[in-house]
């Protein structure tokens, strides 16, 4: 049974940098079947989709065009867990983060999610 | 505005069917992507219900379905029961978007 456990500031101030990290047991980040991904839900925007690491005899990423200049996901092999790095974060960067599994068949793990906000 | 298309709510009363319907287009769920769909109760994380159109997570009561046809998939729940009130949203890949893995806005299923 895969748990993801998230922990990072719940206040950010504008123009700074929101850090997050996701803590994984019962599996590993290194993982070749799998996907770790963060997304956000905010009542604006919906649940929308962040982007993911993942290691298939090498290390990939992929991140959504939204937050491509900003987003950096990093797996920790010695931690087991990855993280979420955004910067130059704005009011419009307050949701709910979550960090998530993927096996190419949903995202069937979710992190308990964290309320992060942006102050200006 | 969501690249899959949800009713913003549905309802039914006890014991009822109800369905709900994910729109896509040809880049998504047209294009053979899987559809997964998601159950929200307030507070929590979204719960993996569907995945790949028709198949139950072990655990999720054989009372949700799913189905798919074109570019649009459907999630159905019979023998409503007061506990099933939540959001659903429907997931799916995109492969012609920026944000490739894309959701639906959610629709609020409320137990009459």
């Amino acid at each position: 049974q895969v748990q993801l456990q998230q922990s990072g500031p719940r206040l950010v101030k504008a123009s700074q940098t929101l850090s997050l990290t996701c803590d994984i047991s019962g599996d590993s980040v290194s993982s070749s079947s799998a996907a770790w991904h963060w997304i956000r839900q905010s009542p604006s925007r919906g649940l929308e989709w962040l982007g993911r690491t993942y290691f298939r005899s090498g290390w990939f990423d992929n991140y959504a065009l939204s937050v491509k200049s900003r987003i950096t996901i990093n797996p920790d092999t010695a931690r087991n867990q990855f993280s979420l790095q955004l910067t130059s974060v704005t009011p419009e960067d307050t949701a709910v983060y979550y960090c998530a599994r993927d096996l190419d068949l949903g995202f069937d793990s979710w992190g308990q999610g964290t309320l992060v906000t942006v102050s200006s | 505005q969501s690249v899959l298309t949800q009713p913003p709510s549905v309802s039914g009363a006890p014991g009822q069917r109800v369905t709900i319907s994910c729109t896509g287009s040809s880049s998504n769920i047209g294009a053979g992507h899987y559809v997964h769909w998601y159950q929200q109760l307030p507070g929590t994380a979204p719960k993996l219900l569907i995945y790949a159109y028709t198949n139950r997570p072990s655990g999720v009561p054989d009372r949700f379905s799913g189905s798919q046809s074109g570019t649009t998939a459907s999630l159905a729940i019979t023998g409503l029961q007061a506990e099933d009130e939540a959001h659903y949203y429907c997931q799916s890949y995109d492969g012609s978007l920026s944000a490739n893995w894309v959701f639906g806005g959610g629709t609020k299923l409320t137990v009459l």
